[in-house]
Parts: structure tokens; C-alpha cells; sequence
């Protein structure tokens, strides 16, 4: 089975960005993005699928978040500018096993990971 | 955008007894071409990711026990537990996967009486 492994937990400052990774045994999965704020539901951000490029985004995000990724490792990116205290949440990224497309469940998520925006 | 609505927002049942929760979207997300609904219901336990219980509206997730079962169509979905256990103590969230931007429900908490 497809393994997610996402990058470590990350503390910014109010207006500043941050970036994670996600990397994905294979470069043929499409990458989803799922965020959680403290106490609150699952947000779908976005998405992309490494070997096709052009990311697909949630459109209350748009502008502020860019999904890239890295065709050669299989590894997704998902930054987050001009931060504020809202997006503090759990990052997660998932995808399906076995699928490359969109219109896919999602089988298979990282383990998370805990932005904090704080001054 | 297609919304996800669930119900109730949160359901005490006795060990042993039945647990129904409910997921209505505001836009039809089954595709005529192939019959198929693109829905999906996921257990969160806390502190863990989602975990896919049902797709395709009734396909049970691998490993997924008997006791829970996915069925509706269209626009009106239904997750079923027959007989409650207390390791199903969690927040279910139900999700379209039929056009992006994907959405999900805004989760029902589930609790033992």
C-alpha cells in the first residue's frame, strides 16, 4: 500500500508562510490536502497529481495557498501565505491507493501536521 | 460548490443497539454514466487522521468490520452501525468526491449512552 510520509510540526508568525511536503511512494497518486483546525471539521484545501501538474484548489483558498509538486521524488508541497491565527490546524495529506485521477475516496493519509500561527 | 449536510450533529446509543447518521448534499453526486455514487464516510478517533469506512456509498473499506454499512443514492445517504461497540466511539464525517472542490459533512460525534 501507498505510505504518506509528511513533514514535522511547524510554529510561524502572524503574516509570514509556511510550506510542508508530503512525499508518496510513486509519483502517479493524486495528492489531496485536508486541513483541521483545533475542535473544528475537515476542510478539503486542494489537491494535485505529481506526473500532470496543474493543482486544483478550494476556491475560499485560492490566492493563498499554491499545491506544487516534484514529479522526480513524488512529493507534493503545500504553502500558505500572508498566515493568521485561522490557520493554525492540523495539515493532513491523503490520497487513494492503487488510483491515479481525481474523483477518488481517500484511502490513505499522513500522520498530520500541527502548523501553529503565533507571535 | 456541493454542501454536506449531517444529521444529528451528535448521538448517545447503547452498547449493542443501532446508530444511524444521516448525510443529505445539495447537489445530486451520483454519476449517471456508471450508476456509481461518490460518496465516502470516514471515522476520525482523536489525535488520529480519518479513517475511510465506506465508498462508492456502500463498499465497505478494507478491514472495515461487517457492522458498518453505507446505503442511500443521489442525495440522501445514510451511515449504519448494527450493533454499537465502544470502540466505535468517534466523529464520522461523510464526503463528496463527486466534483471539486471535494466536501465533507461537518462531522456527528458519536457516543455510548
Amino acid at each position: 500500500q501507498v505510505q504518506l510520509v509528511q513533514s514535522g510540526a511547524e510554529v510561524k508568525p502572524p503574516g509570514s508562510s509556511v510550506k510542508v511536503s508530503c512525499k508518496a511512494s510513486g509519483n502517479s497518486y493524486t495528492i489531496n490536502w485536508v486541513r483541521q483546525a483545533p475542535g473544528r471539521g475537515l476542510e478539503w484545501m486542494g489537491g494535485i497529481i505529481p506526473i500532470f501538474g496543474g493543482p486544483s484548489y478550494a476556491h475560499n483558498l485560492q490566492g493563498r495557498v499554491t499545491i506544487t509538486a516534484d514529479e522526480s521524488t513524488g512529493t507534493a508541497y503545500m504553502e500558505v501565505s500572508s498566515l493568521r491565527s485561522e490557520d493554525t490546524a492540523v495539515y493532513y495529506c491523503a490520497t487513494t491507493d492503487n488510483t491515479t485521477g481525481w474523483n477518488y475516496y481517500l484511502d490513505v493519509w499522513g500522520r498530520g501536521t500541527t502548523v501553529t500561527v503565533s507571535s | 460548490d456541493i454542501v454536506m449536510t449531517q444529521s444529528p450533529d451528535s448521538l448517545a446509543v447503547s452498547l449493542g443497539e443501532r446508530a444511524s447518521i444521516n448525510c443529505k448534499s445539495s447537489h445530486s453526486v451520483l454519476y449517471s454514466s456508471n450508476n456509481r455514487n461518490y460518496l465516502a464516510w470516514y471515522q476520525q478517533k482523536p489525535g488520529q487522521p480519518p479513517k475511510l469506512l465506506i465508498y462508492w456509498a456502500s463498499a465497505r473499506g478494507s478491514g472495515v468490520p461487517d457492522r458498518f454499512s453505507g446505503s442511500g443514492s443521489g442525495a440522501d445517504f445514510t451511515l449504519t452501525i448494527s450493533s454499537l461497540q465502544a470502540e466505535d466511539v468517534a466523529i464520522y464525517y461523510c464526503q463528496q468526491y463527486y466534483s471539486t472542490p471535494y466536501s465533507f459533512g461537518q462531522g456527528t460525534k458519536l457516543e455510548i449512552k
